[in-house]
């Protein structure tokens, strides 16, 4: 069965750092292209960033909003998505969910992990 | 960026009646080497992630309901749900993956009238 854990969620002050990870099984997450997507409280969903498969060369791309505070990394030893976030705002107070991201849209989603920034 | 507008905000449909849902990308979402529309729907119910439906505009994803339909191309695309059940209520997403940044429609909300 196809899976996706995430876990790193938590409570973070205005200016601090979290680091989130997706836990992959059921698929080879080394040819598998990743994102993440975010939904604050009531809100729609946002897109966030993904990282392409190594062989697909590696590279990231992310959302305006969080260009430049958060990064996307995998290790494919680990089969484990990251995403590092640094100088958070309370506007990044949400839950994050980790996707595949095949060619035709994101085909299995984890349950998500809740972020909150407040003082 | 590719802004994705979608009406209505919200309905209430009666059961067994049809639920339409528009989607208007303001760039088209056509890529013309495969003559695909990277054009998704995603349906969310309540305390659950959300679910792929629909892929390239009008392909429905395995195991979803054949009640469930995409249509359209280039910039205008809809969602139906021919006889909507008790189990429809949710909040759906249009998507564009034709370029990055990867862009969501504001969603909209089918409740039963």
């Amino acid at each position: 069965e196809v899976q996706l854990v995430e876990s790193g969620g938590g409570l973070v002050k205005p200016g601090g750092s979290l680091r989130l990870s997706c836990a992959a099984s059921g698929f080879t997450f080394s040819d598998a292209w990743m994102s993440w997507v975010r939904q604050a409280p009531g809100k729609g969903l946002e897109w966030v960033g993904r990282i392409k498969s190594k062989t697909d060369g590696g590279t990231t791309d992310y959302a305006a909003p969080v260009k430049g505070r958060f990064t996307i990394s995998g290790d494919d030893s680990k089969n484990t998505l990251y995403l590092q976030m640094n100088s958070l705002k309370t506007e990044d107070t949400a839950v994050y969910y980790c996707t595949t991201l095949v060619t035709y849209g994101m085909d299995v989603w984890g349950q998500g992990t809740t972020v909150t920034v407040s003082s | 960026d590719t802004v994705m507008t979608q009406s209505p905000d919200s309905l209430a449909v009666s059961l067994g009646e049809r639920a339409t849902i528009n989607c208007k990308s303001s760039q088209s979402v056509l890529y013309s080497s495969n003559n695909q529309n990277y054009l998704g729907w995603y349906q969310q119910k309540p305390g659950q992630p959300p679910k792929l439906l629909i892929y390239w505009a009008s392909t429905r994803e395995s195991g979803v309901p054949d009640r469930f339909s995409g249509s359209g191309s280039g910039t205008d695309f809809t969602l139906t749900i021919s006889s909507v059940q008790a189990e429809d209520v949710a909040v759906y997403y249009c998507q564009q993956y034709y370029s990055i940044p990867i862009t969501f429609g504001q969603g909209t909300r089918l409740e039963i009238k």
